[in-house]
Formats: structure tokens, sequence, C-alpha cells
């Protein structure tokens, strides 16, 4: 099974910051890495499909980078939104697998 | 509106069986592939099963092979997991999630609001 980490566990950070949160596999994915937002009690969402197209509805503040092992989520300007978990996710092989999350929480 | 609806969940003894459902509209189910993804209590998201748009293919995670089984009807708009031999572990609220999958590799774009299973005796 492909082995999902990210970095950091956990982010504070104030409104305009921009965050970068790091993903990495233990095998190559090319580019087939997706991120999501969970905020609590709700479902997640996708943030981001193919390492870096943006998901359809998705603000462009959000923008997704890497292949390979390596996946960067960036967030160039945090909105009060914003504030949540957000997941990695490998679609390249069964069984997919998540990243533990990145919780974003307010400074 | 694009939708999934969960329903089934409940609290259910160590060793019970329960069938969840998920009911789909708003877009085409009978040619969108399916996965149902689950969440422990305060724990990150884990993919526990997915089956093909016709239902051919089906794919578990070790984690509930031999005791979960994954169905879909594409005439009723719906989606099946038919969990038995619950354990204490397998408390979560569970989500069914439509799948995108191509050249970019699988997501999932669509997702249901979730059913809570509770397993306790």
């Amino acid at each position: 099974d492909i082995q999902m980490t990210q970095s950091p566990s956990s982010v504070s950070a104030s409104v305009g910051d921009r965050v970068t949160i790091t993903c990495r596999a233990s095998q190559g994915l090319s580019s087939w890495l997706a991120w999501y937002q969970q905020k609590p009690g709700k479902a997640p969402k996708l943030l981001i499909y193919g390492a870096s197209i943006l998901q359809r509805g998705v603000p462009s503040r959000f923008s997704g980078s890497g292949s390979g092992t390596d996946f960067t989520l960036t967030i160039s300007s945090l909105q009060p939104e914003d504030f949540a978990t957000y997941y990695c996710q490998q679609g390249n092989s069964f069984p997919f697998t998540f990243g533990p999350g990145t919780k974003v929480d307010i400074k | 509106e694009v939708q999934l609806v969960e329903s089934g969940g409940g609290l259910v003894q160590p060793g019970g069986s329960l069938r969840l459902s998920c009911a789909a509209s708003g877009f085409t189910f009978s040619t969108s592939e399916m996965s149902w993804v689950r969440q422990a209590p305060g724990k990150g998201l884990e993919w526990i099963s997915y089956i093909s748009s016709g239902g051919s293919s089906k794919k578990y995670a070790d984690s509930v092979t031999g005791r979960f089984t994954i169905s879909r009807d594409n005439a009723k708009n719906s989606l099946y997991l038919q969990m038995d031999t619950l354990r204490a572990e397998d408390a979560a609220v569970y989500y069914c999630a439509r799948e995108i999958s191509g050249t970019m590799g699988d997501a999932f774009d669509i997702w249901g609001q979730g059913t809570l299973v509770t397993v306790s005796s």
C-alpha cells in the first residue's frame, strides 16, 4: 500500500498569510494526487485533483504543485473560511490512501 | 441539485450487522464509479470500498475485506454497504462518494453528509 504523510500536522496562521502544506507519498504517483478541505462536522470537499487542477468553484487562492512523491498545497492569502483540516489522497492505485491531515487554525 | 444522501447508520453490538444506503440525485449515477470512505471520531479519512459503474469490479481495504460488501442498484440510483461481523474499530462516520477517474488519477468530487455507525454493547 502507498503510505501518505503530511507536514506540518498543524499550523497557526493569520488572515492574509500564505500557507503551504506538504504531502509525501511512499511511492511515485505521477500527478495522481488530490487535496481536500474538511470543516468540523462536514464532509470533505475536493479542492484539487491531478496534483494541480483546481476543482470547479474552488477559489484561485488555492493551488497545488508537485509530481512523483512530493506535493504541495498552497493557500496564497488565507481567508476566515479557510480555517479547516486539509487532507491529501493518492489516486494512483488501490487501496486509495489519505494523508493524516493538516489542521489550519487561527493564530 | 447534485446530491448523495446516506442512511442506515446507528448503534449495533459487536458482531452485528448493518446495511448502509446512499441515494444519488442530480447526476448520472449509472455511469459513475463510487466509493465508501469512513472517518472514526477525531481521526482521519479511510477509504474502504470501491465499485465500478456497472458493478462488476469491486475493491476493499484490508481492514474490511471478508466482512463488508459493496453493491449498487443503478435502476434505483442507489449504493449500498453491507457490514457484517462489526467490530468496535468500525465505529465511524461513513461517507459515500462519487469518484472521478481518468488520466489525472482518481479523486472524490461529490460526498454525502455521512451516516454515523456506533459499535458498542
